[in-house]
């Protein structure tokens, strides 16, 4: 069973704080990995997407891949409360065509 | 560019009936792909199409199907509805490359 494990939350941070969203996966030959936002009765809209070991950033997010480890991060600077949301980490394997294999999610509380 | 058009919005269905979700993707879009999202199980994957063919099917039981046109638009089918089907159908496109956007979603209620 090729797994993917977030901390379902909720993630408290005052507002301006950083918010750090952690991923974990178990199929060794994982070779894509994005972050999606959801909204509360919206659906998922992609985010962040990174494919090689280190980080990526763009804007107030990086995303950081450690495949030795199978972790995969996503940190969001200067929280805003309209980035409280629910977070899902979405994995691609081998051979997978388009099919991800996502995460539970973790609720991101920002307060203001 | 629009984004990816799902239809209808919400349903309500009772059990036993059946029921058929259209996705229309992106322009230009080849592969479109099926997840069911409840508040328990998360969002899990149904099926892939890419140019009319069935290319992934998930751990769904034959009541789940699906079929893509050669306009790339896409229809899924579920007959034999059961209350435990009452989820968030979630249809996604995908490019040249690996990036899924995803429509807005059916919401069926089923009785």
């Amino acid at each position: 069973q090729k797994e993917v494990e977030q901390n379902s939350g909720p993630l408290s941070v005052p507002e301006g704080a950083i918010a750090s969203l952690n991923c974990t996966y178990s199929d060794r030959g994982s070779q894509s990995f994005f972050w999606y936002r959801q909204y509360s009765g919206k659906s998922p809209e992609l985010i962040m997407f990174i494919y090689s070991n280190g980080d990526k950033e763009d804007g107030r997010f990086t995303a950081q891949l450690n495949k030795a480890s199978q972790y995969v991060s996503l940190l969001i600077r200067d929280s805003q409360p309209s980035d409280s949301a629910t977070y899902l980490c979405a994995v691609l394997g081998q051979n997978a065509g388009n099919m991800l294999t996502f995460g539970g999610g973790t609720r991101l509380m920002v307060k203001p | 560019k629009a984004g990816v058009t799902q239809t209808p919005r919400y349903l309500i269905k009772t059990r036993g009936q059946q029921v058929t979700l259209s996705c229309s993707p992106i322009s230009g879009h080849r592969s479109v792909s099926w997840y069911q999202q409840t508040p328990g199980q998360g969002l899990q994957f149904l099926f892939e199409y890419f140019s009319e063919t069935q290319r992934n099917k998930g751990n769904f039981p034959g009541r789940f199907s699906g079929r893509q046109f050669s306009n790339s638009r896409s229809e899924m089918n579920v007959s034999t509805l059961e209350l435990g089907d009452s989820a968030l159908y979630l249809c996604a496109s995908t490019g040249q490359g690996e990036k899924l956007f995803f429509g807005s979603g059916t919401q069926l209620s089923v009785l």
